[in-house]
């Protein structure tokens, strides 16, 4: 049973560059034809799906975020990774991990509050 | 980009049917999925590929898609089942291909 758990700052000053690490545990992060997903939940507000990257390398952006992310996979560390640059008020929420196949997002992390504020 | 509707809330009594839409332009023409998400907690897949059930989720969660609705269904609805629930569709002609809906309160009366 794969397992995915989320580290990284709890707290981002604005315009800085919030940073994530999802680390994969029960299982290799390059076998099998897997998506490694980020997607976030503002407080009392939905599910917002912010990119991906397959095994390959080959990733998959929000078209609202792309300007400002990029996903990025360590085989080594069995772990993927979020950076999203230039940070406001308005990027404050949970960020869960998950893993997907192509159209799925089977197994997902705990997630873990981000607080944009100075 | 793709658009998904579902209603903000829905209610039910114990042991009803709670049914939960997911609406979209000619969403039967493609693969809808289904997150439960309880308080302070991540969603958890109830059903993928608009029917299919992953293991451990109790026959009573369905799902069928067709024309412009997509719909989840809870049979014998239990306290446990109150949550909210999200529809996804993976739309890959779309520059923004991972599209959830905006979420549905399921309330156990």
């Amino acid at each position: 049973q794969v397992q995915l758990q989320e580290s990284g700052p709890g707290l981002v000053k604005p315009s800085q560059t919030l940073s994530l690490t999802c680390t994969v545990s029960g299982g290799s992060i390059s076998s099998g034809s897997y998506y490694w997903s980020w997607i976030r939940q503002p407080a009392g507000k939905g599910l917002e799906w912010i990119g991906r990257i397959y095994t390959s390398g080959s990733t998959n952006y929000n078209p609202s975020l792309k300007s400002r992310v990029t996903i990025s996979v360590d085989t080594s560390k069995n772990q993927f990774s979020l950076k999203l640059s230039s940070v406001t008020a308005a990027d404050t929420a949970v960020y869960y991990c998950a893993r997907a196949t192509a159209m799925v997002m089977s197994d997902w992390g705990q997630g873990t509050l981000v607080t944009v504020s100075s | 980009s793709y658009v998904l509707t579902q209603p903000p809330s829905v209610s039910v009594a114990p042991g009803k049917t709670a049914r939960i839409t997911c609406g979209g332009n000619n969403i039967g023409s493609k693969s809808v999925h289904w997150y439960q998400q309880k308080p302070g907690q991540a969603p958890v897949l109830v059903i993928y590929y608009d029917s299919d059930r992953p293991s451990g989720i109790p026959e009573r969660f369905s799902g069928s898609n067709s024309g412009n609705t997509a719909t989840l269904t809870i049979s014998r609805v239990e306290a446990g089942d109150e949550a909210d629930y999200y529809c996804q569709v993976w739309d890959s002609s779309s520059d923004h291909p991972c599209v959830f809906g905006g979420g549905t309160k399921l309330t156990v009366l």
